[in-house]
């Protein structure tokens, strides 16, 4: 079975500060990574992904993420947080081989970002 | 492209009410997720189809509810008959499985209310 734990419910930074929102997953196999961000009344968006490669993952909006193997995280950071940042962030992932389609996602974590 | 379109956005109901719930999923997508928000469990998967096929319902919560998908281009999800308990933001989710850029894409979902 796989899973993924997003330990905090929320987030809160000052804007211009670097931001953190952590992951750690479980799966059989080597995994296939994915953050998502959903804002108020909409459905969620991809921001980025990892498969294999360099663990430092680029994405959208200057968010990047980590893949730690040893750790089995994933954390999505940012070195300089915008209100505009404020949202719900998923984690979520599925197994890299054949047969497993169906990615899980985390409960989420809301980050606030203050003015 | 415009999207994975959801509708409706919002529908208020009474107990014991049929609800359908419709799904356009990006043209040349080959899977179909329906999902459902709530703040208690997270973001639920319901559903799962590939090439329009059925392949995991195990998250369908009983047999009140019900999913179809008879061509690529469209899906419902049904309520018959609905309950307070289901009250809850309802999310199509559709992807190109099989490739490297595999992501999910979804709609802005519909706002269920059961009174």
């Amino acid at each position: 079975a796989q899973s993924v734990a997003q330990p905090e419910d929320q987030v809160n930074v000052a804007e211009g500060n670097p931001l953190t929102v952590k992951c750690t997953y479980s799966v059989s196999g080597n995994p296939y990574l994915f953050w998502y961000v959903q804002y108020p009344n909409r459905g969620l968006q991809f921001l980025l992904k990892y498969i294999t490669g360099d663990n430092l993952v680029k994405g959208s909006y200057g968010f990047e993420a980590e893949f730690n193997k040893s750790q089995t995280s994933f954390h999505l950071k940012k070195p300089s947080a915008l209100v505009s940042d404020s949202a719900l962030y998923f984690c979520a992932v599925r197994a890299l081989r054949e047969g497993s389609y169906i990615p899980t996602f985390g409960r989420g974590t809301s980050l606030i970002v203050h003015p | 492209d415009a999207g994975v379109i959801q509708s409706p956005r919002h529908e208020v109901t009474e107990m014991g009410q049929e609800v359908t719930l419709r799904c356009k999923p990006i043209s040349g997508h080959n899977s179909l997720f329906w999902y459902r928000q709530t703040m208690m469990r997270g973001l639920e998967l319901l559903i799962y189809f590939n090439n329009n096929v059925p392949i995991d319902d195990s998250g369908m919560p009983e047999d009140r509810f019900s999913a179809k998908m008879p061509n690529a281009s469209f899906s419902t999800l049904k309520i018959q008959p609905s309950e307070p308990r289901d009250s809850a933001v309802y999310f199509c989710a559709s992807t190109l499985r099989g490739t490297t850029n595999e992501k999910l894409f979804f709609g802005s979902g519909t706002q269920l209310s059961v009174l």
